[in-house]
């Protein structure tokens, strides 16, 4: 059973970088063939999903936050990563990482404020 | 990108109820949609792949149907436990989005 757990900042000031971290654990990245997923959702709005890696090292974005950010992978630590660059308030939501061949496994979510 | 309607945002209804949800496409995705369901502070769960079929270990009262354009998802009999927000997701074409969700409460 592969289990996903976010972690990273809480709080991000404005203009800076978002970074998380996605660990798996039940299953190796490298051994199972599904995109890895990066969703948020800012409170009170609908889910937004923001991009996807194999474990080839291909990424997918959705092109609303294209030029802003990057999925990448560690398979030898069994991460993969999220970076947001040049954040707003507006980037402020819980942010979960989730997998599958039908998005069956997700993260519990990390919330992240974007604020001086 | 494709757009999922969905309706209605906000539910309440009686354990014992029949409950019913749907979403719209923008455009055709065939059967490539997803339901989940989603408590507070826990992470999203997969309910419905391909439009009807169930996840496993999930209950059968919960079903799915549709293709094309028009889904459908529904909770034969509401149990208090299925007190949670409900959320479809098309993956037929990226970027993956995602219905606004139904926020659903015991009447």
């Amino acid at each position: 059973q592969v289990q996903l757990q976010e972690s990273g900042p809480g709080l991000v000031k404005p203009s800076q970088t978002l970074s998380l971290t996605c660990t798996v654990s039940g299953g190796s990245i490298s051994s199972n063939s599904f995109y890895w997923n990066w969703i948020r959702q800012p409170a009170g709005k609908g889910l937004e999903w923001i991009g996807r890696i194999y474990t080839s090292g291909t990424a997918n974005y959705n092109p609303s936050l294209e030029s802003r950010v990057t999925v990448s992978v560690d398979t030898s630590k069994n991460q993969f990563f999220l970076r947001l660059s040049s954040v707003t308030a507006a980037d402020t939501a819980v942010y979960y990482c989730a997998t599958g061949d039908y998005f069956e496994y997700w993260g519990q979510g990390t919330l992240v404020t974007v604020s001086s | 990108d494709i757009q999922m309607t969905q309706s209605p945002s906000s539910l309440s209804a009686a354990v014992g109820d029949r409950v019913t949800i749907t979403c719209q496409a923008s455009q055709h995705i065939s059967n490539y949609l997803n339901w989940f369901q989603h408590k507070p502070g826990t992470a999203p769960k997969l309910l419905i792949f391909d439009a009807s079929s169930l996840e496993a270990g999930v209950p059968s009262r919960f079903s799915g149907s549709g293709y094309g354009t028009d889904f459908t998802f529904t909770i034969s009999s509401l149990q208090p436990g299925d007190i949670a927000t409900y959320f479809c997701q098309q993956y037929d074409n990226l970027p993956y989005t995602f219905g606004q969700g139904t926020q659903l409460e015991i009447k």
